[in-house]
């Protein structure tokens, strides 16, 4: 069974930098897993930020941004806001089948 | 603007059935590949299924934990899309929601299995 893992928890300073990862179970991530990255809020549903790696929607802030780093699909928020303390998920495809990460629960202290 | 609402969740007993619907609009939806993603209570998201646009096949592809129980279908005379649960579980209790294709999200309908 494939498995995507994220760090569990953050936390980062207003202002600072912070960059979430995601790995898979099955060896380095490519652009070929077409990563995604989504924030949820609580209360609210997942809203999409990054597709195909590093594309951004029409609403994604201009301080997140995604990458592949060391074999992992990324997400960088530089400089953090307040606002943007909330959940963090990838997702990989294989196969045509997507996989979501465990989430990454982003505190900005 | 594009919305995605969800209908048809509710309370249903073990080894039952329910069919979720998703009423799109404010896009193409012939078009449109579309996604359902569950998110247990208190859980992460989990992926459901996909299904591709009739253009492009109108194949689906589901998670290997509903695949044989959901099924996704749509139908784009109604600018609609179903997920049909059989043989419900426990385990299947969450909120589900439609997207296209993870880029617009709907509110979500829960889905309760219990006796």
């Amino acid at each position: 069974q494939t498995v995507v893992t994220q760090e569990p928890s953050l936390t980062v300073s207003p202002g600072g930098t912070v960059t979430l990862t995601c790995a898979s179970s099955t060896g380095a991530v490519t652009s070929g897993y077409d990563p995604n990255w989504f924030q949820q809020k609580p209360g609210q549903p997942p809203r999409a930020l990054i597709y195909g790696t590093s594309n951004k929607h029409s609403w994604t802030p201009a301080r997140f941004s995604g990458s592949l780093l060391g074999g992992k699909a990324a997400l960088t928020l530089s400089p953090v806001q307040p606002e943007d303390e909330a959940d963090y998920y990838c997702l990989l495809y294989y196969g045509g089948a997507g996989v979501f990460g465990g989430g990454t629960k982003l505190t900005v202290l | 603007e594009v919305q995605v609402v969800e209908s048809g969740g509710g309370l249903v007993k073990p080894g039952g059935s329910l069919r979720l619907s998703c009423a799109a609009s404010g896009f193409t939806f012939t078009n449109a590949y579309m996604a359902w993603v569950r998110q247990a209570p208190g859980k992460g998201l989990e992926w459901v299924g996909r299904i591709k646009s009739k253009t492009d096949g109108g194949t689906t592809v589901h998670a290997a934990p509903v695949k044989g129980r959901f099924t996704i279908s749509r139908d784009d005379s109604k600018n609609t899309l179903y997920l049909q649960m059989n043989s419900l579980k426990i385990e299947d209790t969450a909120v589900y929601y439609c997207t296209t294709d993870l880029k617009d999200w709907g509110q979500g309908t829960l889905v309760t299995v219990s006796s």
